[in-house]
C-alpha cells in the first residue's frame, strides 16, 4: 500500500529565504506526482504536476523535483514571501488508479516579515 | 483559471439527519472525485465517479454515502444518517482533461459540523 510521508511538518523562514519542502513516497510505481497548496479553511490548489518521466518542473518561483528510484520528490519556493505561507501537499495515485490521489500530511509553511 | 464550486461553504447539522452536498465541476469533464479532510489530518479519498456511475470507492463510503449527477452540471454526494465522525471539510475534485491523470481541480470545500 502507498504511503506518503512529508517532512517537516511545519517550518518558519523569514521573508526572502528558500524554502525546501520534502516529500517521500514508498511506491516508486507512480504515474505522477502533485503539489499542492492549502490556505487555512480553504480548497487545494493545484501547484505542479510532474509526469513519471521527468525530472524536475518549474512554474514561477516554484521548481519541483522527482527522484522515483529513492521515492522522493522536492519542492523548493525561492525568495520566499509572507503570502507563500499556507500547508503544502503532496500527492500521487494510488496504485493503478491514477485519478484517486493519496496525500501526504502536509508541510505547514509560516514565512515571516 | 477554471473553477470547481461548492455549496454550501458551511453546512451544520444533528446527528442522524440527511445531508447533500453540492458541487459545480468544471463543465465538459468526465471524471469526478470526492475527498474528505478531517480537522489536522490528511486528505482522503472517498469516490471516484465516470460515465455517470461509480467506478472506485473507499473503505470509508459505506451504505451512508451515496453519490449522483442530478443533471449536467451538479454533482452531489448525499450522506443519509450522519454521525459525529462524518465532521469534516468535503472536497469535489475534478481532471483538467479527459484523462484521469490530469492536473487535479479542487473546489472550496465544505466543512460538515455534526452535533
Amino acid at each position: 500500500k502507498q504511503e506518503v510521508t512529508q517532512i517537516p511538518a511545519a517550518l518558519s523562514v523569514p521573508e526572502g529565504e528558500n524554502l525546501v519542502l520534502n516529500c517521500s513516497f514508498t511506491d516508486s510505481a507512480i504515474y505522477n506526482l502533485q503539489w499542492f497548496r492549502q490556505d487555512p479553511g480553504k480548497g487545494l490548489t493545484s501547484l505542479l504536476l510532474i509526469q513519471s518521466s521527468q525530472r524536475e518542473q518549474t512554474s514561477g518561483r516554484l521548481n519541483a523535483s522527482l527522484d522515483k528510484s529513492s521515492g522522493r520528490s522536492t519542492l523548493y519556493i525561492a525568495a520566499s514571501q509572507p503570502g507563500d505561507s499556507a500547508t503544502y501537499l503532496c500527492a500521487v495515485p494510488q496504485g493503478d488508479s491514477w485519478g484517486k490521489l493519496q496525500f501526504g500530511a502536509g508541510t505547514q509553511v509560516v514565512v515571516t516579515p | 483559471e477554471p473553477e470547481v464550486t461548492q455549496t454550501p461553504s458551511h453546512q451544520v447539522t444533528q446527528m442522524g439527519q440527511e445531508v447533500i452536498l453540492r458541487c459545480v465541476p468544471i463543465s465538459n469533464h468526465l471524471y469526478f472525485y470526492w475527498y474528505r479532510q478531517i480537522l489536522g489530518q490528511k486528505v482522503e479519498f472517498l469516490v471516484s465517479f465516470y460515465n455517470n456511475e461509480i467506478s472506485e470507492k473507499s473503505e470509508i463510503f459505506d451504505d451512508q454515502f451515496s453519490v449522483e449527477r442530478p443533471d449536467g452540471s451538479n454533482f452531489t454526494l448525499k450522506i443519509r444518517s450522519t454521525k459525529l465522525e462524518d465532521s469534516a471539510m468535503y472536497f469535489c475534485a475534478s481532471p483538467r482533461g479527459a484523462r484521469s491523470t490530469d492536473t487535479q481541480y479542487f473546489g472550496p470545500g465544505t466543512r460538515l459540523t455534526v452535533l
